[in-house]
């Protein structure tokens, strides 16, 4: 079965600096997708980015990027130039391409923004 | 254009008794999810539909747990005999069929069972 695990339970960060959040994920699967996404407290799920297991350029989204290391099953997010409107919490999901649809959550990384 | 909704946003209920949460997805959208947040936890699985295929219920927890898609649009997930450990909020997610990779999440429902 697929696995993601976010070792991070909790970051902070000073506004205005950088941080990068970390997943790692486990599969048998050659493609697959790779998301990260937001939910502030109005519990609302919001995508940030994906990457596309078979593509080797890594994605990103204005102040977003991610390091995707497919060798080592790791797709860590990075969040430059943070703002106080980026704290949330922030999970890391993944599907396969085949198969079933679901999403495969991670635990989630409660990010903290310091003014 | 108008995103997933969700509703109640919130339900409290006894033990034992049944609920029904809504969920109306993004119009057009062929494909819709069912997911479950506890407290501190990542989303887990529930239900998925697509169209008219039949559902996949691989990550219902129980036999209590039901939902059905009427007319291919508004989902409905009923949960009877609920118990303590129902307590969650209950994600609603739907999905272009050619987008099959962007699930566009709702509100949620907030669900305490007392």
């Amino acid at each position: 079965a697929q696995t993601v695990t976010q070792s991070q339970p909790e970051m902070s960060v000073q506004e205005a600096e950088t941080v990068t959040l970390s997943c790692t994920y486990d599969t048998s699967e050659s493609d697959y997708y790779l998301f990260w996404y937001k939910q502030p407290p109005s519990r609302q799920m919001i995508l940030v980015i994906r990457q596309e297991a078979y593509k080797q350029q890594n994605a990103t989204e204005n102040r977003f990027s991610v390091n995707f290391q497919k060798a080592a099953k790791s797709f860590s997010l990075k969040i430059s130039d943070s703002q106080l409107g980026d704290a949330a919490m922030y999970f890391c999901a993944y599907r396969p391409i085949q198969g079933a649809q679901k999403l495969v959550f991670g635990q989630g990384t409660r990010l903290t923004i310091n003014p | 254009g108008a995103g997933v909704s969700q509703s109640p946003s919130n339900k409290v209920t006894e033990k034992g008794k049944d609920v029904e949460l809504r969920c109306d997805p993004i119009s057009g959208h062929t494909a819709l999810y069912w997911y479950r947040q506890s407290l501190g936890q990542g989303l887990e699985f529930l239900i998925y539909f697509q169209g008219n295929s039949a559902p996949d219920k691989s990550g219902l927890p129980s036999d209590r747990f039901s939902a059905e898609r009427t007319g291919g649009s508004v989902s409905t997930l009923t949960i009877q005999r609920t118990q303590q450990e129902d307590s969650a909020v209950y994600l609603c997610a739907s999905s272009l069929a050619l987008q099959w990779e962007t699930q566009y999440f709702g509100p949620g429902t907030r669900l305490l069972v007392l």
